[in-house]
């Protein structure tokens, strides 16, 4: 199976701050990399796929980037909303495997 | 607007049987495959099994094959897992996703507790 490892496990932030969130597989997956966030109440949102396109309504601030093995989430300027667990993961091979999650906390 | 409604999440025994379902509406039902994906208390994300679009392909995480069994109707735009042998390590919150090559609508999730 995939690894995929995400990087940090958590991250105080600041309303205003770019944060990048990085996800690394055990193996080239092709750019077949999404993210996904997750509120307290459960709720998961899907925000971009295939490393860099955003779903529809999901904010600009929001980006994907990476190639290879390492990958990245940036939001450029923290809103309120942002503050959640963000997955990656990767659909390059069955089984599909998910990040273990990034939790981003308001500083 | 798409919705995903899941539902059949209950306590049961180790070793017990138990169904969830997944309605769905909001979208062609037929047209897309499905999936579940689980979340263990304080856990990440873990995909269990997928489905496709006339159920005749289905797949399955290796430490659910043979116990767990994922179908569809699509007449009722209904989703469903029937979850056999059950384990406490199964024991999660279960979500119903439309799987377009990625997980693309999640549903708000049904938790099952294997615990006895």
């Amino acid at each position: 199976d995939i690894q995929m490892t995400q990087t940090p496990s958590s991250m105080p932030a600041s309303l205003g701050e770019r944060v990048t969130i990085s996800c690394r597989a055990s193996q080239g997956i092709s750019n077949y990399l999404n993210w996904y966030q997750q509120k307290p109440d459960g709720t998961i949102k899907p925000l971009i796929y295939y490393t860099s396109n955003l779903q529809s309504g999901v904010p600009s601030r929001f980006s994907g980037s990476g190639s290879g093995t390492d990958y990245s989430l940036t939001i450029s300027s923290l809103e309120p909303e942002d503050f959640a667990m963000y997955y990656c993961q990767q659909y390059d091979s069955s089984p599909w495997t998910f990040g273990g999650g990034t939790k981003l906390e308001l500083k | 607007e798409v919705q995903l409604v899941e539902s059949g999440g209950v306590l049961v025994q180790p070793g017990r049987s138990m169904k969830l379902s997944c309605a769905a509406s909001g979208f062609t039902f037929s047209s897309f495959p499905m999936a579940w994906v689980r979340q263990a208390p304080t856990k990440g994300l873990e995909w269990v099994a997928t489905i496709s679009t006339s159920g005749g392909s289905t797949y399955y995480r290796d430490s659910v094959k043979g116990r767990f069994t994922i179908s569809r109707d699509n007449a009722k735009s209904t989703l469903y897992l029937q979850m056999d042998s059950l384990r406490s390590e199964d024991t999660a919150t279960y979500y119903c996703t439309i799987y377009n090559n990625w997980f693309a609508y999640w549903g708000q999730g049904t938790l099952v507790t294997v615990s006895s």
